[in-house]
């Protein structure tokens, strides 16, 4: 089943404790994101990666990591959590070419305290 | 600027029809998308349209636009409490393949 896998698929943590969530697709997709979404702000992109070894700054990037060491994973890293960093995480992949649909994973629901 | 608007709440009674309103901003986008959030869930691509085309049909949905007011809209007839979730407008600029932008998301609630 052609599908996006993020784990975890809930964490609670404290301020200034590393942590990474990982994001997996198999669909052999060239882009991956990462967005954070937040009530009454929508969806907002953290990272993006056109592929392997590339990876580029979205909207809001700071205080956030990422890696695409290989084609089908792309881990985002909190090196020093945050409490704004608290919220509800999505990563997305698709293929390249004008139409591009965007599947995303279950999510990922970050509470930092 | 890259800006996709729409509004956030939408109630409708069941059985009635639903329209779902979004503006945006690059007319070099060359298709526009719906997607939809369940609760609880990742977004899912509902349907999309080619920029040349006015109108497109998919069973209950129906999805006008308009190019020259940079204006889509999607009409859910029946509305059922299945349809309950939160809807995202989203355009995809040609010049920028990297990126597409997504709305705020309209959610739609079902009244009884």
């Amino acid at each position: 089943e052609a599908q996006v896998t993020q784990n975890p698929r809930y964490l609670i943590t404290v301020t200034g404790k590393k942590l990474t969530v990982t994001c997996s697709q198999n669909m052999n997709h060239e882009y991956m994101s990462w967005y954070r979404q937040d009530p009454g702000l929508g969806l907002r992109q953290i990272y993006y990666s056109m592929n392997v070894e590339v990876t580029d700054k979205g909207d809001v990037p700071e205080g956030y990591k990422v890696s695409r060491k290989e084609k089908r994973n792309f881990p985002l890293i909190l090196e020093s959590p945050s409490p704004n960093q608290t919220s509800l995480y999505f990563c997305a992949s698709r293929d390249s070419g004008l139409y591009n649909e965007q599947f995303f994973g279950p999510g990922t629901r970050l509470t930092v305290l | 600027g890259e800006d996709v608007e729409q509004s956030l709440f939408l109630s409708v009674r069941e059985g009635d029809s639903s329209v779902i309103n979004c503006t945006y901003t690059d007319s070099s986008s060359t298709y526009l998308y719906w997607y939809k959030q369940e609760p609880g869930a990742g977004l899912q691509l509902l349907t999309y349209i080619f920029s040349n085309m006015d109108m497109k049909q998919d069973q209950r949905l129906t999805v006008l636009l308009n190019k020259k007011d940079k204006h889509l809209s999607l009409r859910i007839a029946d509305t059922q409490t299945g349809d309950s979730a939160i809807y995202f407008c989203a355009e995809a600029p040609a010049n920028r393949d990297d990126k597409i932008i997504f709305g705020k998301g309209t959610r739609l609630h079902i009244l009884p």
